[in-house]
């Protein structure tokens, strides 16, 4: 079974400063595709990047970048100038591209990023 | 608009008193899925359908019952609540399983407690 782990319970960052949130996985496909979802405090679950196995280049999307390493399972995120409203629970998740694995979202269980004045 | 619209929002209920949390969604989706959330453990799936009376488990389907008669709708069934399923509680769906440029739109979540 995949498996997402997210070491970081709790982060903060200065406004206007860059943080990088860690998500590392474990699966043995291939063919895989990889998210990050924000939950602000009104509990809405947005997608705020995702990214597909078989590519290489790194997914953007504004502020926010993926730093993708699949040999090591690896899927962290980074966001640069950081803002207020950027706080809020951040969850990576997992979804295999084909199979069993492909009908749900494996998620982490989340980093608690802290936006400081 | 595109939604998924949960029902009710907040709900507190008693040991043993069946519930019924109602999903709906306008985007003619085929793939539906409810979530629990809880505090250190992320979301984790309830159960998921692939289409109109087609359903399956997730990892955490007991006590849970879901139908699905008409494809807009996936309402999630508690028959006899206990204390342990106090949790957030979310709806997806997105138009099919398996589509990158398919991610799952997510309701507001229903925040249910049970004493």
């Amino acid at each position: 079974a995949q498996t997402v782990t997210q070491s970081q319970p709790e982060m903060s960052v200065q406004e206007a400063e860059t943080v990088t949130l860690s998500c590392t996985y474990d699966t043995s496909e291939s063919d895989y595709y990889l998210f990050w979802y924000k939950q602000p405090p009104s509990r809405q679950m947005i997608l705020v990047i995702r990214q597909e196995a078989y590519k290489q280049q790194n997914a953007t999307e504004n502020r926010f970048s993926v730093n993708f390493q699949k040999a090591a399972k690896s899927f962290s995120l980074k966001i640069s100038d950081s803002q207020l409203g950027d706080a809020a629970m951040y969850f990576c998740a997992y979804r295999a591209y084909s199979g069993a694995g492909s009908y749900q979202l494996t998620f982490g269980k989340g980093t608690k990023l802290s936006v400081i004045p | 608009e595109a939604q998924v619209t949960q029902n009710p929002r907040y709900l507190i209920t008693v040991t043993g008193k069946k519930l019924t949390v109602t999903c709906s969604q306008n985007m003619n989706h085929e793939y539906m899925s409810w979530y629990r959330q809880d505090p250190g453990l992320g979301l984790r799936q309830i159960y998921y359908s692939m289409n109109v009376e087609v359903t399956d488990k997730g990892d955490v389907p007991e006590g849970y019952k879901v139908s699905r008669k008409e494809k807009r709708n996936f309402p999630l069934i508690l028959e006899s609540p206990s204390p342990n399923q106090t949790s957030l509680y979310f709806c997806a769906s997105s138009p099919n399983h398996s589509s990158y440029n398919s991610p799952l739109h997510f309701g507001n979540g229903t925040r249910l407690t049970v004493t």
